[in-house]
């Protein structure tokens, strides 16, 4: 079991539709991460969030849009996606944003777009 | 650009040999991570290894770095069929140190 909890496991919605990704850690990590996987390719960073502030957005389209709630919970909503943003969206975090410490991720959630 | 090459992009071994994955990269880093993800699974940390130093071991894995070279060596000894997953190497560098540039990847196999 992963201590990055991420929910839905999969999610199937239509171009127009609007869902959100959910991810949660309780190791008391200050920084967490979004990123995203295509099938046979690296993570590619989306997000970074660094004690509950945006610190990085790698010019990621506004139909993705991250939410840190508090230091535990990180969500991505997403609304009007393109086919294309089918994919695995891992969430990951570490114990600070400084850089130099491993990252810590979920199993991510499927994405497939309609 | 990419800033890790990793080679092979797959490899396929009997269990109790040894694998040796390569990775190159492009821009001066703080450090060099390598990460397992097993099929439909999130990444695992492996291990870390800082741009002073030149080689580290955990276990089975001996990791070395060489910077003059902008390359990095993943080994795996007494490899076992649980070890089939993909690895990557992931570097960490420049004024973001918490943005990671990943590699392509080797995808490694091994048969029991």
């Amino acid at each position: 079991d992963t201590e990055v909890t991420q929910t839905p496991k999969h999610l199937v919605m239509g171009m127009t539709n609007k869902k959100s990704l959910k991810c949660e850690q309780h190791m008391g990590h200050r920084a967490m991460y979004w990123y995203k996987q295509k099938a046979k390719k690296p993570p590619e960073l989306m997000f970074v969030y660094s004690y509950e502030k945006l610190s990085i957005n790698e010019s990621v389209p506004s139909r993705f849009s991250p939410e840190c709630p508090n230091s535990s919970l990180l969500n991505l909503h997403l609304h009007a996606l393109q086919p294309e943003d089918s994919a695995l969206y891992l969430c990951a975090s570490s114990q600070d944003p400084a850089g130099g410490l491993a990252q810590h991720f979920g199993d991510g959630t499927r994405l497939s777009i309609l | 650009s990419q800033q890790g090459e990793e080679d092979p992009q797959a490899l396929s071994i009997q269990e109790g040999e040894n694998a040796t994955m390569n990775c190159s990269y492009k821009t001066s880093i703080n450090n060099l991570q390598w990460y397992r993800q097993n099929s439909g699974r999130g990444l695992v940390h492996l291990i870390l290894i800082r741009s002073n130093e030149r080689e580290k071991h955990s276990g089975r894995l001996r990791v070395t770095l060489d910077t003059s070279k902008k390359s990095s060596s993943l080994l795996i000894t007494a490899s076992r069929a649980a070890d089939t997953a993909s690895y990557f190497c992931a570097t960490d560098g420049g004024t973001s140190g918490s943005r990671l540039t990943f590699g392509e990847g080797t995808q490694l196999t091994v048969n029991p």
